[in-house]
């Protein structure tokens, strides 16, 4: 069965200061999707990035991008120049298939604080 | 375009009722996911359906279930409640071949 580590339960940074989320996961498969989603206050799980095992390059998304080490199967997430909105739970997720079918494994969460 | 929409938001009932969570999808998915978020066992997927069928379970109880309707709306059900339903319970929607899920706000149950 597929799991999620993310070994930091809560980081905190200063504003405007780098932060980076860890997450490990272990599977046997060797084409599979990895996630970061963002769960602030409100609830709802907003997605941040996305990567594809096959690909090679880093994906990035304005102030998010990932460092994804297929090998070392670790998969962490920077946030650039944090902001305040930025504090929320973040969630590493896995999937095989892609669109939901085999349901995301999740890591149990990194509780990001920002600090003013 | 408007996003998955979980009804209702809050809901208490009693141990030992039954409860129906609502779930519509972004216009366009077919394929609807539901999670449940709980303190101690964080997020777990409680089943996938597509096209009315349900094509992949985790492991739940048969106590929870769920369906979809040909408009892709799902529907879960918990009969027989506990307290160790308790929990925050999670509906993501998907386009077909495209990996994203997109979630709810989700429906926070709580059983007394």
């Amino acid at each position: 069965a597929q799991t999620v580590t993310q070994s930091q339960p809560e980081m905190s940074v200063q504003e405007a200061e780098t932060v980076t989320l860890s997450c490990t996961y272990d599977t046997s498969e060797s084409d599979y999707y990895l996630f970061w989603y963002k769960q602030p206050p409100s609830r709802q799980m907003i997605l941040v990035i996305r990567q594809e095992a096959y690909k090679q390059q880093n994906a990035t998304e304005n102030r998010f991008s990932v460092n994804f080490q297929k090998a070392a199967k670790s998969f962490s997430l920077k946030i650039s120049d944090s902001q305040l909105g930025d504090a929320a739970m973040y969630f590493c997720a896995y999937n095989v298939s892609g669109g939901g079918a085999d349901g995301l494994t999740f890591g149990k969460g990194t509780h990001l604080i920002i600090q003013p | 375009k408007a996003g998955v929409t979980q009804t209702p938001r809050y809901l208490i009932k009693t141990r030992g009722q039954q409860v129906t969570l609502s779930c519509s999808p972004i216009s366009g998915h077919r394929s609807v996911s539901w999670y449940q978020q709980t303190p101690g066992q964080g997020l777990q997927f409680l089943f996938e359906y597509f096209s009315e069928t349900q094509r992949n379970k985790g492991n739940f109880p048969g106590r929870f279930s769920g369906r979809q309707f040909s408009n892709s709306r799902s529907e879960m059900n918990v009969s027989t409640l506990e307290l160790g339903d308790s929990a925050l319970y999670l509906c993501a929607s998907s386009l077909t071949g495209v990996p994203e899920a997109f979630f709810g706000q989700g429906t926070r149950l709580t059983v007394v």
